[in-house]
């Protein structure tokens, strides 16, 4: 069966760091990927998506994700967080139904 | 502006009452869903609909009924309401049926009594 793991319920990083957020999934098939994000208070947004082509996509506000096949994973990536960044970042998993299965999230924190 | 709007934002009910929460979206999207997030699980996909008729439906008590009165509105009433219906409901919808690109609202908070 499909599954979404977010390893990491919780990241604290400093503002100015580099930040990594893991995700990895379970498919048989040819996933198609997405990274949400959710403001405090606020519906999710999509950050970026992974349909097929270069493992790298490019998302807003400097995010970027890497596809590997091999590792199943999907991992979430930005250069220099900022404090605006707080948030909750879902990993999500489309199947060949488009059928989405979720992450349970992680919530990024940012220490000034 | 918003372009997914929920009503209302914050909704307190008592057990066994009925509630509806209102969604319209102004995106011109043809299909629409229901999510639920709750404090103890990930985000829960509910319903979708896709030109006003029911596409997929994952959720297993019938006391959730989507109710879509035009193609840009998405209503979901709750009835027999529980404490365990206690989560925040969003509204999503998206071009077409293929969840390529989810639009969500800002969510309807509701906690049963």
């Amino acid at each position: 069966a499909q599954s979404v793991t977010q390893p990491d319920a919780r990241v604290t990083v400093s503002e100015g760091a580099s930040l990594q957020l893991r995700c990895k999934y379970s498919y048989s098939g040819t996933p198609y990927l997405f990274w949400y994000v959710q403001y405090p208070r606020q519906g999710l947004q999509l950050l970026l998506k992974y349909y097929s082509g270069d493992p790298v996509v490019q998302g807003v506000n400097g995010f970027e994700a890497e596809f590997s096949k091999s590792n199943s994973s999907f991992h979430l990536r930005k250069a220099s967080v900022h404090w605006s960044d707080s948030a909750v970042y879902f990993c999500v998993l489309g199947d060949s139904n488009y059928q989405l299965i979720w992450g349970s999230g992680t919530k990024l924190i940012i220490k000034p | 502006d918003p372009k997914i709007i929920q009503k209302p934002k914050y909704l307190v009910a008592v057990t066994g009452s009925e509630k509806i929460l209102i969604c319209e979206q102004y995106l011109g999207h043809n299909a629409m869903y229901w999510y639920r997030q709750s404090a103890k699980k990930p985000l829960e996909f509910m319903f979708s609909y896709s030109y006003q008729k029911l596409m997929d439906n994952q959720t297993a008590s019938s006391r959730f009924q989507p109710q879509s009165s035009k193609k840009n509105h998405l209503d979901l009433q709750i009835t027999a309401l529980k404490p365990d219906d206690s989560a925040t409901y969003f509204c999503a919808s998206s071009q077409g049926d293929r969840n390529e690109r989810l639009f969500f609202g800002h969510g309807t908070k509701l906690s049963v009594l």
